[in-house]
């Protein structure tokens, strides 16, 4: 079966940084995304990760470790525009389509 | 840049209607997907398509069908729209498995 996990919601402060954490348990893997979706809009495509370690995109980076199921997203010098969703998806190499988690709403406070 | 043009925004239908919800892509991607957001639930997938003619059952797909004619186009039906299917319901396509898939905004779904 498939089991992704993340906290349902967050708060940080504008300029702070935040961890997101994803935990998966799933049949099979064949890479991790991370989308930012904000309310009442499509979500859009933050970053991916198909071998162990860190990749870093400006102010935004992921992790990843197979062998814990485990990812976090990491948001630094957080703005207000950053409060939204952010949905963890994993690939399944057998249909080759992704499995989302529920998403945490992240809520950036002045 | 992906384009994917989901056909309304809104929508208000009544229970026992056939409801048709239209999708378009316009980078020649190969893959498209239905899926349905409910809070708490996440995205859930309904069908997805592979290419044009073909269609594979996601997780959800009952209560649902879906019809690809042209590769830039993935339909979505209710074939007798019930209550239990008013949600948000969002189209994606991609190319190849390597890639991320890109969305269209999304249809609000209300059955009344």
């Amino acid at each position: 079966g498939q089991n992704i996990d993340q906290p349902t919601e967050m708060t940080a402060t504008e300029g702070a940084i935040v961890q997101i954490n994803c935990t998966y348990q799933t049949s099979g893997f064949n890479g991790l995304f991370w989308y930012q979706q904000h309310a009442g809009e499509a979500p859009t495509f933050l970053s991916y990760n198909v071998l162990d370690g860190l990749e870093e995109k400006g102010r935004f980076s992921s992790f990843l470790s197979r062998s814990k199921g485990y990812s976090y997203l990491l948001l630094k010098e957080l703005q207000m525009k950053d409060s939204a969703s952010y949905l963890c998806a994993v690939r399944d190499p057998r249909d080759n389509d992704m499995r989302f988690g529920a998403g945490t709403r992240l809520t950036v406070k002045p | 840049d992906v384009k994917v043009t989901q056909s309304s925004r809104y929508l208000v239908k009544r229970t026992g209607e056939k409801v048709f919800l239209e999708c378009v892509q316009d980078m020649d991607h190969e893959n498209m997907f239905w899926y349905r957001q409910d809070p708490g639930l996440g995205l859930r997938l309904i069908y997805f398509s592979y290419d044009v003619k073909m269609k594979e059952k996601g997780d959800i797909p009952e209560g649902y069908s879906v019809s690809r004619e042209k590769k830039e186009r993935f339909s979505l039906i209710l074939e007798s729209a019930s209550t239990n299917q008013t949600s948000m319901y969002l189209c994606a396509s991609r190319s190849n498995s390597n890639q991320p898939q890109h969305f269209g905004d999304g249809t609000r779904l209300s059955i009344l």
